[in-house]
């Protein structure tokens, strides 16, 4: 069984650029979550991909976009990176939408620098 | 100037001895509460979780409490190993949307051999 993986593990960009960064969820997993977790902090729950839609989503500005794909990978797109974007992006999968508990599959995460 | 969110609260404990990690959580409207192991430089990885009409679950050397008249979580470790060390976090859901969790901000845990 193949877990969640992200591409790339490392990125530095400046302010103003825009990034992607890609998940492939795990095998048998259709629903998609990304968070965002700055240094020394918890991870913030950005949105949720499920049947290619948007399913879900926190705090952040629609600066922060994505897609998922009828294999259930999935894109984050941030546009106009400003500093405080700097964090590890982490993608995290689960069985299927409605399931009852809060077992995440995380990957190892994207770290963002923008300097 | 300090960065408030960069220190951790911190437990140092001896290898074999029992760990406690101690969580406050927000939203009474929670329907699971998590706890979730972060090595450096990996993702977070599911421990255990409990469901909120559940006041105790136990795993493997794991035991996670919850009293939801302080709402308050706790980890409970068996006999913390080396591997243990990690930052755990607490989480909580709510609501139909199964991956928006909202996680706090995580407690340091050193085992000294």
């Amino acid at each position: 069984e193949t877990g969640v993986t992200q591409s790339p593990t490392h990125l530095i960009k400046t302010r103003g650029q825009q990034v992607t960064l890609r998940c492939s969820s795990q095998s048998g997993h259709n629903t998609v979550s990304w968070y965002q977790q700055a240094l020394g902090q918890g991870p913030q729950f950005i949105f949720q991909y499920y049947r290619e839609e948007e399913n879900g989503r926190g705090n952040f500005p629609p600066r922060f976009s994505g897609l998922q794909f009828p294999n259930y990978s999935s894109e984050l797109n941030v546009n106009a990176l400003e500093l405080d974007d700097s964090a590890l992006y982490l993608c995290a999968s689960s069985p299927r939408q409605g399931s009852n508990t809060g077992e995440l599959f995380f990957g190892e995460g994207s770290r963002l620098t923008v300097l | 100037g300090e960065s408030v969110g960069l220190h951790l609260p911190t437990l140092s404990v001896q290898e074999g001895d029992n760990s406690i990690i101690n969580c406050a959580y927000s939203n009474s409207a929670s329907d699971y509460f998590i706890w979730y192991k972060q090595e450096s430089g990996k993702g977070p990885q599911f421990i255990i979780d409990i469901r909120s009409n559940m006041d105790k679950r136990q795993g493997q050397r794991v035991t996670v409490l919850l009293n939801k008249t302080v709402k308050h979580l706790s980890l409970q470790i068996a006999a913390t190993q080396p591997g243990d060390s990690a930052v755990y976090f607490c989480a909580e859901k709510w609501g139909g949307s199964q991956g928006n969790l909202i996680f706090g901000k995580g407690t340091k845990l050193s085992v000294k051999p």
